[in-house]
């Protein structure tokens, strides 16, 4: 079955700080695709990214910044130079080929500090 | 375009009532989901539909239950609420049937139930 995992629970980092959040996925199925969502204190999800299984290149945005390794099932995502308004939770979410749902981690709450 | 919404916004309950979180959306998605999210346990999924008539059970779909007569509206109800359903719920759609395609969440349903 498909598993998510964010082992940092939280994480703390002053203003213009560099910080990676890691993500590391099980599945079976060749064929997956991996998305990340930021939840920022007012509850909304935001969708930031999605990669499928077969597009390893790594993705910038401005600040952000995602590195997808199949050889380590991992997809983490990097902010440069972090601003107070990145502070969210941010889920990892992965869900497999055909009609199935997707399946997110726990996520890891960013507290940037001025 | 409205998107995904929920109502209510905000339900307090007492053990052993009933109610239903209503969820709609007006861009002809094919797929929705409704997921619970609680401290520390990221985005749970309970119930999810690939198409009108059509529905299936998620992690965590036991006190609740769901129905799609049309593709617009998936309502998810609490037959006999219980104080271990207090938690935020999420409706989310995406279009299509397969899973590659982005989740559009609604603003969520915070539910107390005492």
């Amino acid at each position: 079955a498909q598993k998510v995992t964010q082992a940092q629970t939280e994480i703390s980092v002053v203003e213009k700080e560099d910080v990676t959040l890691d993500c590391v996925y099980e599945t079976r199925d060749t064929t997956y695709y991996l998305f990340w969502y930021k939840q920022p204190p007012s509850g909304e999800l935001v969708f930031l990214i999605r990669r499928n299984s077969f597009d390893e290149q790594n993705e910038i945005s401005g600040r952000y910044s995602w590195n997808f390794q199949k050889s380590t099932s991992s997809f983490n995502f990097t902010i440069t130079a972090s601003q107070v308004v990145d502070s969210a939770v941010y889920f990892c979410a992965l869900s497999e080929s055909g009609n199935t749902p997707l399946v997110f981690g726990k996520g890891t709450r960013l507290s940037v500090i001025a | 375009n409205a998107g995904v919404t929920q109502t209510p916004k905000f339900q307090v309950l007492k053990t052993g009532q009933s109610m239903t979180l209503q969820c709609a959306q007006d861009m002809n998605h094919e797929y929705m989901s409704w997921y619970r999210q609680d401290p520390g346990m990221g985005l749970r999924l309970i119930h999810y539909s690939v198409g009108a008539g059509i529905t299936d059970q998620g992690e965590v779909p036991n006190g609740y239950n769901v129905s799609r007569s049309t593709t617009e509206d998936f309502p998810l109800r609490l037959l006999s609420a219980a104080p271990s359903q207090t938690s935020v719920y999420f409706c989310a759609s995406r279009r299509g049937q397969g899973p590659g395609g982005e989740l559009f969440f609604g603003e969520g349903s915070r539910l107390t139930v005492l």
